[in-house]
């Protein structure tokens, strides 16, 4: 089958490190993407994996373990302009994206 | 850089009527993508395009049609609206298909609600 598992929401402080997680279940995958949607906007893309390990990119990371089908998102350094929905995605057999439902990051002073 | 635009942002329809949704992309992609979004639940493919000329339906295409008469636009059409369809509509464009890293660029977003 085809399902994306991720928190519904989570909180954390402002200057902390957060760590975002998704599960998937699928026969044919293809790669898995983060992207980023703040209230009201556009989905943007931070990061994909497609084989195993550890990207990082800024203060953003995204981990991936294919044999677990599994992938997180670490967030560090924590800004207030963090505070947005995480969207896991990943490409199944057809090269189609299938969504998560978002995790809501809330982020403390 | 307009990149992916939508038209209209905002809708507000009765039963029954119908409507078409622009999408227009500038960075000469192939791919587009129409996905709505509803709350709790993740984005939904309804049709998508691999190029001009050419449509396949997604996850959740009833109620829908689409056309890719020229490569930069993609337009989606409700035919007789119904209050399911009460929805965020994104259009999306994709140099490549997943295989190959194909970052989506998306739209603002068309907001619409059928009363």
């Amino acid at each position: 089958g085809q399902n994306i598992d991720q928190p519904t929401e989570m909180t954390a402080t402002e200057g902390a490190i957060v760590q975002i997680n998704c599960t998937y279940q699928t026969s044919g995958f293809n790669g898995l993407f983060w992207y980023q949607q703040h209230a009201g906007e556009a989905p943007t893309f931070l990061s994909y994996n497609v084989l195993d390990g550890l990207e990082e990119k800024g203060r953003f990371s995204s981990f991936l373990s294919r044999s677990k089908g599994y992938s997180y998102l670490l967030l560090k350094e924590l800004q207030m302009k963090d505070s947005a929905s995480y969207l896991c995605a990943e490409t199944d057999s057809n090269y189609q994206l299938i969504w998560g439902a978002g995790t809501k990051l809330i982020i403390k002073p | 850089n307009a990149g992916v635009t939508q038209t209209p942002k905002f809708r507000v329809l009765k039963t029954g009527q119908s409507m078409t949704l622009l999408c227009a992309q500038d960075m000469n992609h192939e791919y587009m993508y129409w996905y709505r979004q509803d709350p709790g639940m993740g984005l939904r493919l309804i049709h998508y395009s691999v190029g001009e000329g050419t449509t396949a339906k997604g996850e959740v295409p009833d109620g829908y049609n689409v056309s890719r008469l020229k490569k930069q636009n993609f337009l989606l059409g409700l035919e007789s609206a119904a209050p399911s369809q009460t929805s965020v509509y994104f259009c999306a464009s994709s140099y490549s298909s997943g295989r190959v890293s194909g970052e989506l660029f998306f739209g603002e977003g068309s907001r619409l609600t059928v009363l």
